[in-house]
């Protein structure tokens, strides 16, 4: 089973921020949290991964809460593109567990 | 293109016919995943290679599977006697796993083999 749970649906307005939240209660110390991305009948897309300090890339922005119980990826200007299923998962090496992840739709 | 590659990109077979499906990782990348996923679900993981060692198989992985990764470059996924069950997208990964404080993993996946057994 995963990790992580993840809410199954958000939606957001073009332009603005998407915050997709995740928990990981049970995550341990040397575990990473990775965030990636599906868009209808492709391969998975990495975006960004953190251990414990909060991540930036051109894609997003990572917040990782201090107890690491749980994190929020922002896209910080959603666009129509960034329409998706978005994972989290919580790794230490081995194959990652993939949950149902969270089902994203821009808004025009 | 640097990225991971997959061939074919569908497969439409008859139940009981074997098939085969290619990956070609990112160069240098040592470790390869193959996961499998169905309409509607996340990946599922089936197994991993280091280098060209099999380190880890899934129990979903039945004895009609069969995966390799001569030399530990390519790797294929067979699939004997295919049946119903087995449509699904077959994905292939890599990861150069680099060892840090804890071992982080990104995993760069390919565009996948859609596979449909008749």
């Amino acid at each position: 089973d995963a990790k992580t749970t993840q809410p199954p649906s958000m939606d957001c307005a073009e332009g603005r921020a998407a915050n997709l939240p995740c928990n990981h209660s049970t995550i341990s110390g040397n575990e990473y949290v990775y965030w990636y991305r599906q868009i209808h009948s492709q391969g998975p897309q990495y975006i960004i991964h953190g251990l414990k300090n909060n991540e930036t890339n051109e894609m997003a922005s990572l917040i990782i809460t201090e107890d690491r119980k749980s994190s929020t990826l922002i896209l910080p200007h959603a666009t129509l593109r960034d329409t998706a299923v978005y994972y989290c998962i919580a790794d230490y090496g081995q194959n990652f567990v993939f949950g149902p992840g969270t089902r994203l739709s821009v808004l025009p | 293109d640097t990225g991971v590659s997959q061939d074919p990109r569908h497969k439409i077979t008859k139940r009981g016919q074997n098939v085969t499906f290619r990956c070609d990782p990112i160069s240098e990348h040592n470790r390869l995943y193959w996961y499998r996923q169905t309409l509607g679900q996340g990946p599922e993981f089936l197994t991993y290679f280091q280098n060209e060692a099999q380190l880890e198989k899934s129990r979903l992985l039945s004895d009609r599977f069969s995966a390799e990764r001569p030399k530990g470059s390519f790797s294929t996924l067979e699939i004997q006697r295919t049946e119903q069950g087995d449509s699904a997208m077959y994905l292939c990964a890599s990861s150069p796993l680099r060892y840090g404080q804890g071992s982080y993993n990104e995993q760069f996946f390919g565009p996948g083999t859609r596979l449909t057994v008749l």
